[in-house]
């Protein structure tokens, strides 16, 4: 079975851009989560989505904001972009409750910021 | 608010030993606790997992106990070899979310 993947693995962007950002979870799996992983703050949640509804939020700004499809597949957005955005971007899937099932993650998209 | 903690940031263990990784958790209310390994440019990895009906659990090479009473984690790797070169993290599951501690860096000394 494949693995959580994330597209794409790299980007660099300007400050006041936006980015999207894809993660196809495992087969199988309904439930998408999303985390940032900086030096500073280590790994922070984001959001979490089930059934194309986001189920579960964290401390984020607006800027950041997601969705997901009827397969499963979930997309993150930010929106003008600043400098402390640049971070490692992760997406984990499991099968239906991130509290009782394992999360599986994905390679990461590494976000610079200039 | 509610944290979970890495007693050390840095591990270093000699090649064929055990090593025992350590974390402190403050919310009772969690249930479910995960370790994960990540190395150099990939995402973390599952390692091993524990529900709070449990104190011990052993995977391969893995062991991972929980003690309650002191909310208190640790994850014990047997025989320890280059590749479990690595940043460890434990994570606790409440209310549908992961909060991830800190992190240890193991690093394998040959």
């Amino acid at each position: 079975k494949a693995g959580v993947t994330q597209t794409p693995r790299y980007l660099i962007k300007t400050r006041g851009q936006q980015v999207t950002l894809s993660c196809s979870p495992i087969s199988g799996h309904r439930s998408v989560s999303w985390y940032q992983q900086t030096p500073g703050q280590g790994l922070q949640f984001l959001f979490e989505y089930f059934s194309e509804t986001q189920r579960n939020k964290g401390n984020f700004p607006g800027r950041f904001s997601g969705r997901q499809f009827s397969n499963s597949r979930s997309e993150m957005n930010v929106s003008t972009l600043e400098l402390g955005d640049s971070a490692l971007y992760l997406c984990a899937s499991s099968l239906n409750h991130p509290g009782t099932d394992t999360q599986y993650f994905g390679p990461g998209t590494r976000l610079t910021v200039l | 608010g509610e944290s979970v903690g890495l007693h050390l940031p840095t591990l270093s263990v000699q090649e064929g030993d055990n090593s025992i990784i350590n974390c402190a958790y403050s919310n009772s209310a969690s249930d479910y606790f995960i370790w994960y390994k990540q190395e150099s440019g990939k995402g973390p990895q599952f390692i091993i997992d524990i529900r709070s009906n449990m104190d011990k659990r052993q995977g391969q090479r893995v062991t991972v106990l929980l003690n309650k009473t002191v909310k208190h984690l640790s994850l014990q790797i047997a025989a320890t070899q280059p590749g479990d070169s690595a940043v460890y993290f434990c994570a606790e599951t409440t209310n549908e979310k992961l909060t991830f501690g800190t992190g240890t860096r193991l690093t394998i000394i040959p």
